[in-house]
């Protein structure tokens, strides 16, 4: 079974660039969750779909960021237009539905540089 | 509110218990966890602690839970090169699937 694929896995952009990254879950987990780290701070949520609708979008830092799940599938995360401090590592998540311990099933990231 | 501290680095000796520990704020959280990165890898989940335990063990690995200072730890016997990684401590907030994150807590395991 593919696990959580994101895609790309590094992005190098000049500021007031847009950049838009992809998040593949695994098949079947309605929870899909962005988290950006920036270099040593905590891993920091943005938000969270259940199937195509946005549950919590409390982390999302500004109006910049729009993060989409048409048809309760893939993701995008849009950043435009992107600033300095937009550089970090973006993670995305999945998980089963409710009832569960909840294990989040983590991509290996997409790196982003602002420059 | 919501906060998760870890110190940010830790180093032992092969062959050594290393004890990684974390506190958290919201005394709601349901399923505390911990998570290992290793190097340019995703996040996997290690082992997890229900709220209503004191503490769980599984083959190498201890977590000790106080509930009443909010304090999660991590422990790992005989520590190998290979637990060399960064380590996540994170919880579950109640009846909700947000999953909150600490700074991450990097092993270094020397020979």
């Amino acid at each position: 079974e593919a696990g959580v694929t994101q895609f790309p896995s590094h992005s190098v952009i000049e500021k007031g660039q847009t950049v838009t990254l992809r998040c593949d879950p695994i098949s079947g987990h309605d929870n899909l969750y962005w988290y950006r780290r920036v270099m040593g701070k905590e891993i920091k949520f943005l938000l969270h779909f259940v199937k195509e609708s946005k549950q919590d979008e409390s982390g999302m830092p500004n109006n910049r960021f729009l993060a989409e799940r048409t048809g309760g599938t893939y993701s995008t995360l849009k950043v435009q237009p992107a600033e300095l401090e937009d550089s970090g590592v973006y993670f995305c998540a999945s998980s089963q539905p409710r009832g569960n311990t909840g294990e989040l099933f983590f991509g290996e990231g997409s790196r982003l540089t602002v420059l | 509110g919501e906060d998760v501290e870890q110190s940010l680095f830790l180093s032992v000796r092969e062959g050594d218990s290393s004890v990684i520990n974390c506190t958290y704020t919201d005394s709601s959280s349901t399923y505390l966890y911990w998570y290992k990165q290793e190097p340019g890898a995703g996040l996997q989940l290690l082992t997890y602690i229900f709220s209503n335990m004191d503490m769980k063990q599984d083959q190498r690995l201890t977590v000790l839970l106080n509930k009443k200072d909010k304090h999660l730890s991590l422990r790992i016997a005989d520590t190998q090169t290979g637990d060399s990684a960064i380590y996540f401590c994170a919880e579950r907030l109640g009846g909700y699937q947000k999953v909150t994150f600490g700074t991450g807590t990097k092993l270094q395991v020397i020979p």
